[in-house]
């Protein structure tokens, strides 16, 4: 059983370009989290997403982000128009199910640089 | 969220013992004790969790405290591989998909 899939590993936009972010969870998850961590920070909340659903975006900024889960295909994060701050590592966990008592499963990682 | 505190930082030497703390005075009925680990460049690494009982695995221990106000990962012989970020995170049902909420987490030097 494949672990969680973040693709691509390492990703440079310029200024202004999009940046298009993929997580293949853990087969039969149904449940994404996308955490963001700047440099020499923390890891800090984004978004969660069931199949088709965006159930808690409460950590995304505002504008130029999005996230979308459907139901053939990973589990996208978009940046549009990219600025340098935006520069990170972008993690998603899976998880079986939504429930405190259940492992989540994290990726590698994307780390966008933005030049 | 339920906070929880941890030392900033510990030390180990190689092939001992290793007693990482955690307070979570305000802990719920219902939260789980979770922890994680992030080694160097890698995503956040699933380490073990609990409710009431103590529990063992095959990377560690944890070891709950009756009153569950605190808790400690016991790893049983440190190896250099282990050198990492340590968080203990409580999961609780109210949150969101139980989100995971991220502290500072305790770094863990492992000396030869």
């Amino acid at each position: 059983n494949a672990g969680v899939m973040q693709n691509p590993r390492h990703l440079v936009r310029r200024r202004g370009q999009e940046a298009r972010l993929r997580c293949s969870p853990m087969k039969g998850h149904s449940h994404v989290y996308w955490y963001r961590q700047l440099p020499e920070e923390g890891l800090k909340f984004m978004v969660y997403l069931q199949k088709e659903n965006i159930i808690d975006e409460s950590g995304m900024p505002k504008e130029r982000f999005s996230a979308e889960f459907p139901k053939e295909g990973p589990s996208i994060l978009r940046i549009q128009q990219v600025v340098r701050g935006d520069s990170a590592a972008y993690f998603c966990a899976s998880s079986p199910t939504g429930q405190p008592n259940t492992e989540a499963f994290f990726g590698q990682g994307t780390r966008l640089t933005v030049v | 969220d339920a906070k929880t505190t941890q030392p900033n930082s510990m030390e180990s030497n190689e092939e001992e013992p290793v007693h990482l703390p955690c307070n979570h005075s305000t802990i719920s009925g219902t939260d789980y004790i979770h922890w994680y680990r992030q080694l160097p460049s890698q995503g956040p690494e699933y380490v073990i969790h609990g409710l009431t009982s103590n529990v063992n695995n095959r990377m560690a221990s944890l070891a709950i405290a009756e009153d569950r106000k605190s808790s400690t990962l016991i790893l049983h012989r440190a190896t250099l591989r282990d050198a990492a970020v340590y968080y203990c995170i409580l999961r609780d049902q109210e949150t969101s998909g139980s989100r995971l909420t991220f502290g500072e987490g305790t770094q863990l030097t492992v000396n030869p």
